[in-house]
């Protein structure tokens, strides 16, 4: 099946910085989903991208299909944002709509 | 809407009994999709449907696992009997094709 690598599996930042987190995928995708998962556990939804930029307040997101990756980007970082980040896909040839999870990268920020 | 309803939040259970998780999916999402998150093997795919058909079980660990969705705003997860290895967070998570959205989850205990 598809495999899924993230980087790095740990983050630890101070409030205020900057930060890029990677996803490798091993083969063509339709479908690209980033989560994060709070300390208490929720997943929440950030970005569908399967191609393209994508912006949403501090939060940003890359893929580039082509070369089987994508990054987030987390600006002016916050305590709220630490909790985990998983990058999903779904391989273009599955036969069935199915999402394939990283590890994760887990992000603690720091006052 | 509400969101993903999962309920219950918490199981607690001796091995042998048996275990039934429900979940109400976000209403006009065509799919909904079982997920087990475990410290070892992270995010994996139970189960997924689409319009109530279950359309990908490849996921479901045994026999053990039952899946069903008798109309468009209720499905469970059955496990009989329950074993200590089946101790995991279940996830419910909803689609209207692409985008996924997450419940709460259910954290199962089996002692």
């Amino acid at each position: 099946g598809i495999q899924v690598e993230q980087s790095p599996p740990d983050l630890i930042l101070q409030e205020g910085a900057n930060s890029t987190l990677r996803c490798n995928f091993s083969d063509s995708v339709n479908n690209l989903q980033w989560f994060h998962q709070n300390p208490w556990g929720q997943l929440i939804n950030l970005f569908y991208i399967p191609s393209g930029t994508k912006q949403n307040g501090r939060l940003s997101a890359t893929t580039v299909a082509t070369e089987r990756y994508s990054l987030l980007y987390i600006s002016s970082s916050q305590t709220t944002d630490s909790g985990v980040y998983f990058c999903a896909v779904q391989y273009s040839g599955a036969g069935s709509y199915q999402l394939t999870f990283g590890k994760g990268t887990k992000l603690s920020v720091i006052p | 809407d509400a969101g993903v309803i999962q309920s219950p939040r918490h199981e607690v259970t001796e091995m042998g009994q048996e275990v039934t998780l429900r979940c109400k999916p976000i209403s006009g999402h065509d799919y909904l999709f079982w997920y087990r998150q475990t410290m070892m093997r992270g995010l994996e795919l139970l189960i997924y449907f689409n319009n109530n058909v279950p359309i990908d079980d490849s996921g479901m660990p045994e026999d053990r696992f039952s899946a069903k969705m008798p109309n468009a705003s209720f499905s469970t997860l059955k496990i009989q009997p329950s074993e200590p290895r089946d101790s995991a967070v279940y996830f419910c998570a909803s689609s209207p094709h692409t985008t996924q959205y997450f419940g709460p989850g259910t954290r199962l205990t089996v002692l």
